[in-house]
């Protein structure tokens, strides 16, 4: 089976940065996905890693190392809108299937 | 383009009631998936598709059966609904190809009672 393992809950205040581990046990892997998700909505897409390394968008960047089962989605001059479950995925076969950890509530505040 | 909707957005049952999802995305994509999410558990795959007239099971696929008869659609069926069920279940699509995401549709919200 799958393990996706990530934090329940972190607070951050507005204008700070907030680091979200993720550390997974996936067979057959072949990339990993970070999604938000705000209260009562739909997950959305925020970043894709496939290779080791960095990847940067925006306020938002996403780091995976392939050999750790490590990745960390990075949220930078945090905002009051960017308090939301954060969810990491990883995914695995040539199905494309997604196995999703928990989810990380971060709470931004003023 | 909607991307990806689902009908209904609600719904209540009784145990033992059957019902039927919808599903639809107007991208074209290959491949779409059924999910639930429950508090503390996160996003677990029922059922998934990669092709018309194709199915598999997911990771929690017990007491639901599904269908892709259009590329378009996706049907998720409970034929006997259990209290278990009480869940928010959301349908994603995703385009053939390494590099795509999932796109996920506004989810319903289904309670059995």
């Amino acid at each position: 089976g799958q393990n996706i393992d990530q934090p329940t809950e972190m607070t951050a205040t507005e204008g700070a940065i907030v680091q979200i581990n993720c550390t997974y046990q996936t067979s057959g892997f072949n990339g990993l996905f970070w999604y938000q998700q705000h209260a009562g909505e739909a997950p959305t897409f925020l970043s894709y890693n496939v290779l080791d390394g960095l990847e940067e968008k925006g306020r938002f960047s996403s780091f995976l190392s392939r050999s750790k089962g490590y990745s960390y989605l990075l949220l930078k001059e945090l905002q009051m809108k960017d308090s939301a479950s954060y969810l990491c995925a990883a995914r695995s076969g040539a199905d494309y299937k997604l196995s999703f950890g928990a989810g990380t509530t971060v709470t931004v505040r003023a | 383009n909607a991307g990806v909707t689902q009908t209904p957005k609600f719904r209540v049952l009784k145990t033992g009631q059957s019902m039927t999802l919808l599903c639809a995305q107007d991208m074209n994509h290959e491949y779409m998936y059924w999910y639930r999410q429950d508090p503390g558990m996160g996003l677990r795959l029922i059922h998934y598709s990669v092709g018309e007239g194709t199915t598999a099971k997911g990771e929690v696929p017990d007491g639901y059966n599904v269908s892709r008869l259009k590329k378009q659609n996706f049907l998720l069926g409970l034929e006997s609904a259990a209290p278990s069920q009480t869940s928010v279940y959301f349908c994603a699509s995703t385009k053939l190809g390494r590099d795509n995401e999932q796109f996920f549709g506004p989810g319903t919200r289904l309670t059995v009672l």
